[in-house]
């Protein structure tokens, strides 16, 4: 298997664009996370699928951020506007179901608001 | 709500050196926990993790680790270091609700 597949591997853009960052998970896991990885906060849960349906968004920063699973094999994650305090890097990681299971990270999504 | 704490946000040993990484969890139940690295600009891979069982867990690289429920800990260890584990780790906890929770971090530098 390839592994969790994220793009695009970097990202710059400019205060006020829309930002959609993807992932592929791992084929056949059923739960899918997004975290966002700064120096000054670490690595922070955004937003929780479980079999394509949001458990739980309450690390999702604001109103500007949101998160789609139209399907098993793909997520987004959109940002609009974006701010500079939004450069971050964004993993995406999956697992199978199961609380015992660990989670498979994507080499994340560089992001720079300039 | 499951939380994990990391203590010592840079740990600097000698090549040849014991390794010790330190996390504390907090849990109301049986937790599953997780010790993680990250090599620069690389996603988070899996050391090791303890679900049920034997409490003392081996990892990949020469790493272990030990639950020790008493103490709410699950430090991470290794007998020597050596220069290519140089690098950040993660502890964590996937809770009830199936969240994975991260500590701060570890940063793990290693003297010549």
């Amino acid at each position: 298997d390839a592994g969790v597949i994220q793009s695009p591997r970097h990202e710059v853009t400019e205060m006020g664009q829309e930002v959609t960052l993807r992932c592929k998970p791992i084929s056949g896991h059923n739960s899918l996370f997004w975290y966002r990885q700064t120096m000054m906060r670490g690595l922070e849960l955004l937003i929780y699928f479980n079999n394509n349906v949001p458990i739980d968004d309450s690390g999702m920063p604001e109103d500007r951020f949101s998160a789609k699973m139209p399907n098993a094999s793909f997520s987004t994650l959109k940002i609009q506007p974006s701010e500079p305090r939004d450069s971050a890097v964004y993993f995406c990681a999956s697992s199978p179901t199961g609380a015992m299971t660990e989670a498979f990270f994507g080499q994340g999504t560089r992001l720079t608001v300039v | 709500a499951q939380s994990v704490t990391q203590l010592g946000s840079h740990v600097s040993v000698s090549e040849g050196a014991l390794v010790l990484l330190r996390c504390n969890y907090s849990s109301s139940v049986p937790p599953y926990l997780f010790w993680y690295v990250q090599y620069p600009n690389q996603g988070l891979q899996l050391l090791l993790k303890y679900t049920t069982g034997a409490t003392l867990v081996k990892g990949i690289n020469g790493f272990e680790a030990e639950f020790k429920k008493s103490e709410t800990s699950f430090h991470l260890t290794k007998p020597s270091a050596h220069m290519s584990d140089a690098a950040e780790y993660f502890c964590a906890v996937r809770d009830s609700a199936s969240k994975i929770i991260f500590g701060s971090g570890t940063r793990l530098s290693i003297r010549p």
